[in-house]
């Protein structure tokens, strides 16, 4: 079975940091693309970036709003992908999903995982 | 505010058939056949329902089928269910910096 879990979400000050995580399994990671997604509280869904596969030698988009601030990784070896989030704004405060966007550029979000709370606030 | 624009709220009976547009430009829904919908039950994570327009992954059952003509792409839902309450979002590729935009949602009520 094919699963995503995120973890990492919390409360931070405006100007902090925060990492989250996101564990896979059931499936050959390094073979997908990942994405992340977020969702403000009440609000629609929108794309925050991702990081391709092995094979697109693990090379990452942004969405304009993140761009500079944020920064996709992952770890093969952990089955992990990581969000790291520096200089962060009240209006990043968001369920924080992760996703499989599929094995090439236009791939579809297929599988999602259950999302992680982060809430920016002094 | 969303690339994407979708209705607000739609509804309908069960049993009937229901239509959600999603319009774009030619930059993202009309200039890439990869526009999904997504649906969304509250506290839940996003499912995905349809991909590359009209294909309907396993397990979605047929009632879902989506199309798109210009730069508006729609889902429709026959044989309304109960289940089938939720918030809906589109999703194009995109030949911005944004690679994949999203529609602002549409609330489905089954009356």
């Amino acid at each position: 079975e094919v699963q995503l879990v995120e973890s990492g979400g919390g409360l931070v000050q405006p100007g902090g940091s925060l990492r989250l995580s996101c564990a896979v399994s059931g499936f050959t990671f390094s073979e997908y693309y990942m994405d992340w997604v977020r969702q403000a509280p009440g609000k629609g869904l929108e794309w925050v970036g991702r990081n391709r596969n092995k094979a697109n030698s693990y090379s990452t988009d942004y969405a304009a709003s993140v761009k500079g601030r944020f920064t996709i990784s992952r770890d093969d070896s952990q089955n992990s992908l990581y969000l790291q989030m520096n200089s962060l704004k009240t209006e990043d405060t968001a369920v924080y999903y992760c996703a499989r966007g599929g094995n090439y550029y236009y791939g579809r979000m297929d599988v999602w995982g259950q999302g992680t709370t982060v809430t920016v606030s002094s | 505010q969303s690339a994407l624009t979708q209705p607000a709220s739609v509804s309908g009976s069960p049993g009937q058939s229901i239509t959600i547009s999603c319009t774009g430009t030619s930059s993202d829904v009309g200039g890439y056949n990869y526009v999904s919908w997504y649906q969304q039950h509250p506290g839940k994570a996003p499912k995905l329902m349809i991909y590359e327009v009209s294909n309907r992954p396993s397990g979605v059952p047929d009632r879902f089928s989506g199309s798109k003509s210009g730069n508006t792409a729609s889902l429709t839902i026959s044989g309304l269910q109960a289940e089938d309450e939720a918030d809906y979002y589109c999703s194009s590729y995109a030949s911005s910096s944004t690679l994949r935009v999203f529609g602002g949602g549409t609330k489905l009520t089954v009356l």
